[in-house]
């Protein structure tokens, strides 16, 4: 079955340093997000893409953050300078449309901030 | 931001039986609503979503329910098994012209099934 699959599964980085997680989509997909879990917290949306343009951001994701699809495979996702509240979980997510079908999950990278 | 919230953050059942996961809303613009199944160092796996014009859909042995006139919905696993055990998210969408299928999730219920 296809999956999303993320790297690096997890990134140790010193706070203000830029960071860029990646993930590979399910190749049919057209609409990628990500969200992101603090641990203890809800899965919150951070970013939604579709067309090679951002559709939708949320409060969360402020000009520290950016979202690029550099060739027909991979979503990135770009940190500029990290915060200590910037250590979560990091989900990408990807689906056919963006209306009653579900995303599917990559399994994360756990950033941690020092 | 509470729009999806899930009361119960654990239950516990005995394998056979059933398991009864509850999610309730406020969001009335809510038109898709999908459960995820969470184990520890993956991503959430989709497992049943029901559309805002259906009150039930069944696959296998997860039924979801909706009420809408409740802002609630359900997920019935019969029968439980050990493997079930996991944190399961109730996820929300709202459908229209400026949609862009951001899912509003709950906080997560740990479902621990016993043998």
């Amino acid at each position: 079955e296809p999956e999303v699959t993320q790297t690096p599964s997890h990134q140790v980085t010193q706070m203000g340093q830029e960071v860029i997680l990646r993930c590979v989509p399910i190749s049919n997909h057209l609409y990628f997000y990500w969200y992101r879990q603090i641990l203890g917290q809800k899965v919150e949306f951070l970013v939604s893409f579709y067309n090679n343009e951002i559709s939708e951001k949320s409060e969360i994701f402020d000009d520290q953050f950016s979202v690029e699809r550099p060739d027909g495979s991979n979503f990135t996702l770009k940190i500029r300078s990290t915060k200590l509240e910037d250590s979560a979980m990091y989900f990408c997510a990807s689906s056919t449309y963006r209306g009653n079908q579900p995303q599917h999950f990559g399994d994360g990278t756990r950033l941690s901030i020092l | 931001d509470q729009q999806v919230k899930q009361n119960s953050p654990s239950l516990s059942v005995q394998e056979g039986r059933i398991s009864i996961l509850n999610c309730d809303y406020t969001n009335s613009m809510f038109d898709y609503f999908l459960w995820y199944k969470k184990y520890p160092a993956e991503g959430p796996t989709f497992l049943i979503s029901i559309s805002s014009i259906k009150d039930k859909n069944e696959d296998g042995r997860f039924t979801v329910f909706l009420n809408k006139s409740a802002k609630h919905l359900s997920l019935h696993i019969v029968p439980s098994q050990p493997g079930d055990s996991a944190v399961y998210f109730c996820a929300a969408s709202a459908y229209g012209s400026s949609n862009t299928g951001k899912l509003i999730f709950g906080q997560g219920t740990t479902l621990q099934v016993k043998p």
